[in-house]
This record gives structure tokens, C-alpha cells and sequence, in this order.
């Protein structure tokens, strides 16, 4: 079974509420990753957790939290988001850190007003 | 870092026809080749991907090619159906690295 599911599939937040994007994958997977997608563009990577450990952090404001409270869970934590953060964004995992297939969630669509 | 080119951003074929897109790439370390292909409103699906010890690979309608010594890859769809119609990504990544970097997409519209 190929699937990661992310809750919720649409989000719409003021700039002063705090929310959570959820992942899960029951593969077996060690690494799970955090992607934003802008539309028209390609996925740029956010966060990288392998082994439940936070492996890499794209520089990303500290307005986007990550937890891995699990190595089946995966969750973003939203506080203080601008407009401009309004976009797709994707859970994603592989087998391994490295060199191995990623499969997609199907996306929070994320609305900053 | 790695640096993936892809082209062409958009492509109209006709039903039947076939599809070519082309990735370039930077890092002669890579050696992990994706594709992706996005339905509007819908997640990157895999549809095919290819390592370096591999020259061409295929999977039905869909087949990819790597060059290595020229640091290309492409994806060719024969026969194309509208339902081919997407967003296709290209990716690269390095053995040992976390990180698939991704083309900037190649809006595919097959025409019926």
C-alpha cells in the first residue's frame, strides 16, 4: 500500500491563529519529508525527518514547526503565517533517507488570509 | 548543489502522437532520476524513475533515457491519450542525499 494521507485537504487560517498539518503512512517508511508547492511550480523542499529525527531544514521561517511524534506520523505546525505562505503543501516519504522513491500525500491546501 | 533544467514548459501534441520532454542536469554525483507527473488539484504521482547504472527504461506507453556522459535524461509518452494531459516533473538526486531537486514542470496537453 502506496498512500500517505494528510489532514486537513483544505485549511483556511488568519494571520494570528495557530493549526497543525497532520501525515501519515503506515509503509514502513524511515524518512518522511515536508513540501511547499506554489501553483505552477515544482515542490521545494521544507523539512526532512529520517528515523524520526529532523535531518534537514530548508532554512525555513521558524513560523512552520515540525514534529514527528512517531515513524508513521509527521506533522507541521502552523503560528503567525503571512499571505504570502498560502499554497499546497505535501507530505511525502521513502523507504530510506537517500536515494529511494518518494510517495506523495495528496496535499493541505492552505489559504492565509 | 544540483541544478535541474527542463524543457520544454509547455507541450500541445494531437491524440496518438508522441511526447518528449527533456532534463538536464548538473551534478555528474547523481544518480537518481524521477518523473512526476501532477494532475490539476491532485498530488506528484511516480510514473517512472531510472538509476544510473541504467541507460533506458520502460513501462508501457512511457520509457526514460539517461545520458550520463552528456547529464541528460528524457521522458517519452508514445501514443498519447488526454488523459496524459498533466504536469510532468523531472527530479535528480545524489547517492546519499535526502534531496530530490525538481525541474520547473512541462505543462503536457494532448489534444483530442
Amino acid at each position: 500500500d502506496t498512500e500517505v494521507t494528510q489532514t486537513p485537504k483544505h485549511l483556511v487560517m488568519g494571520m494570528t491563529n495557530k493549526k497543525s498539518l497532520k501525515c501519515e503512512q503506515h509503509m514502513g517508511h524511515r524518512a518522511m519529508y515536508w513540501y511547499k508547492q506554489k501553483a505552477k511550480k515544482p515542490p521545494e523542499l521544507m523539512f526532512v525527518y529520517s528515523y524520526e529525527k529532523l535531518s534537514i531544514n530548508e532554512s525555513v521561517p521558524s513560523r512552520f514547526s515540525p514534529e514527528c511524534p512517531n515513524s508513521s506520523l509527521l506533522n507541521l505546525h502552523l503560528h503567525a503565517l503571512q499571505p504570502e505562505d498560502s499554497a499546497l503543501y505535501l507530505c511525502a516519504s521513502s523507504q530510506d533517507p537517500g536515494v529511494e522513491t518518494q510517495y506523495f500525500g495528496p496535499g493541505t491546501r492552505l489559504l492565509v488570509l | 548543489g544540483e541544478n535541474v533544467e527542463q524543457h520544454p514548459s509547455t507541450l500541445s501534441v494531437q491524440e496518438g502522437d508522441s511526447a518528449v520532454i527533456k532534463c538536464t542536469y548538473s551534478d555528474s554525483a547523481s544518480n537518481y532520476f524521477p518523473w512526476y507527473k501532477q494532475e490539476l488539484g491532485k498530488r506528484p504521482q511516480l510514473i517512472i524513475d531510472i538509476r544510473s547504472n541504467v541507460g533506458e527504461k520502460k513501462d508501457q506507453r512511457i520509457a526514460v533515457t539517461l545520458n550520463k556522459t552528456a547529464k541528460h535524461f528524457s521522458l517519452h509518452i508514445t501514443e498519447t491519450q488526454p488523459e496524459d494531459s498533466a504536469v510532468y516533473f523531472c527530479a535528480a538526486s545524489t547517492g546519499g542525499s535526502e534531496k530530490l531537486v525538481f525541474g520547473k514542470g512541462t505543462k503536457l496537453t494532448v489534444n483530442p
